[in-house]
């Protein structure tokens, strides 16, 4: 079975740019998660989601960050603008009950 | 919120040595997870593991549910061995991990 799939692996852009991160769960795991890993604050949440709908969101750092999960199959994370205190390893994450979370490879940010 | 430490911070080893990570947290959990970031960055899932013993060839965990520790046991340690071990605990079914700071581990030829 595929594993959770992230993209892209890589993103370099410009400060105030939008950027869309992508991540398709594994099939029939139920809850989605996307966690920020940096050097100052380690692993933490900023989002997850349970059938699709939105549990806890205070993760988030601020406006400027949004995430939706319009189908089972599919998450995104954008950031518009961006900034470069935004640069981190962004991780997503599913799971269903009773299971292990499995992580996808994760998307390396870099906001110049 | 529910705390998670992990010791030591840093482990040095000889390729061949055994070793011992333990991971400590605040609270009753749910599942209890050990994961290997290799240098690519990657997070593997080495054991699911909210009680009890498991076994994966040279690895081993246990976690002392009653009394809130989990311990990784890496045997025969091998260069590839070499990353950060991250201990994370879910407080309840099909809710976030909390992750703990990590043992950065670097096994030596």
């Amino acid at each position: 079975d595929a594993g959770v799939i992230q993209s892209p692996r890589h993103e370099v852009t410009e400060m105030g740019q939008e950027v869309t991160l992508r991540c398709k769960p594994i099939s029939g795991h139920n809850s989605l998660f996307w966690y920020r890993q940096t050097m100052m604050r380690g692993l933490e949440l900023l989002i997850y989601f349970n059938n699709n709908v939105p549990i806890d969101d205070s993760g988030m750092p601020e406006d400027r960050f949004s995430a939706k999960m319009p189908n089972a199959s599919f998450s995104t994370l954008k950031i518009q603008p961006s900034e470069p205190r935004d640069s981190a390893v962004y991780f997503c994450a599913s799971s269903a009950l009773g299971q292990p979370q499995h992580f996808g490879d994760g998307t390396r940010l870099s906001i110049l | 919120g529910i705390q998670v430490e992990q010791s030591p911070p840093d482990l040095i080893l000889q390729e061949g040595a055994n070793s011992t990570l333990r991971c400590n947290f605040s609270d009753s959990v749910n599942n209890l997870q050990w994961f290997h970031q290799n240098p690519w960055g990657q997070l593997i899932n080495l054991f699911y593991i909210p009680s009890g013993t498991k076994q994966n060839g040279r690895l081993s965990a246990t976690t002392v549910a009653t009394e809130r520790y989990s311990l990784l046991y890496i045997s025969s340690s091998q260069t590839t061995d070499s990353g950060v071990y991250f201990c994370a605990v879910e407080r309840w079914g099909n809710t976030p991990l909390v992750f703990g700071k990590g043992t950065r581990l670097s096994v030596i030829a």
